[in-house]
């Protein structure tokens, strides 16, 4: 069975500073790592994914991933918060590309002046 | 090019009424998805069905709780009788698994169906 944890459901960051959400995944056969974005009162839309060729995946608005299977975890980072990113996120993990995808708890993200 | 679209973006209904939700499919996709969000649970896995075929539903929580898609372009989730513990968000998605030879597995998520049972 596969899984994701992510640590800390509330993250705040000061505007312009490193955004870091942490993501490890548990999986019996090579997965495919995703994260989402939630803004309010929306759907959840794809921020990035790997799906086994780079282990540094780019995203939309700046994001990026690392994959790093030595330590099962697939963490979220951005140079320099800014207000709209504002949002809760999600990583997800999908055993061997198939479309079942298992979600974590989400991590809200709050950026201050 | 349409999203997913979702039906009642909100419902208010009373204990042991029937609730049904619609979705609509992006075109083309086919594999649909229905997720429930909670505070106490976050995102749950409800069904999925490929090719209007339901594969999965071993996240439906209870007999009360059915869903159907009659064509590729439509798909309910019915709940009766209704209970307040039903009460949250509930999401349709949906996938293309191969886009041009490439796997996709990206969802695409509608706004949601938010259901208050009073």
């Amino acid at each position: 069975a596969q899984s994701v944890t992510q640590l800390g459901s509330h993250v705040s960051v000061s505007e312009g500073a490193l955004v870091l959400l942490r993501c490890n995944y548990s999986s019996s056969v090579p997965p495919y790592l995703f994260w989402y974005v939630q803004y309010p009162n929306q759907g959840l839309q794809l921020l990035l994914k790997y799906t086994s060729a780079a282990t540094l995946v780019k995203g939309i608005n700046g994001f990026e991933a690392e994959f790093k299977k030595s330590e099962t975890s697939f963490h979220l980072t951005k140079p320099s918060a800014h207000m709209s990113d504002a949002a809760e996120y999600f990583c997800a993990v999908s055993p061997g590309g198939g479309n079942k995808l298992t979600f974590g708890t989400g991590t809200q993200l709050k950026v201050e002046l | 090019d349409a999203g997913v679209i979702q039906s009642p973006r909100h419902e208010v209904t009373e204990m042991g009424q029937e609730v049904t939700l619609r979705c609509k499919p992006i075109s083309g996709h086919d594999y649909l998805f229905w997720y429930r969000q909670t505070m106490m649970r976050g995102l749950e896995l409800l069904i999925y069905f490929n090719n209007n075929v339901p594969i999965d539903d071993s996240g439906m929580p209870e007999d009360r709780f059915s869903a159907k898609m009659p064509n590729a372009s439509f798909s309910t989730l019915k709940i009766q009788p209704s209970e307040p513990r039903d009460s949250a968000v509930y999401f349709c998605a949906s996938s293309s698994y191969v886009v041009a030879g490439a796997h996709t597995g990206e969802l695409f998520f509608g706004e949601g169906s938010r259901l208050t049972v009073l």
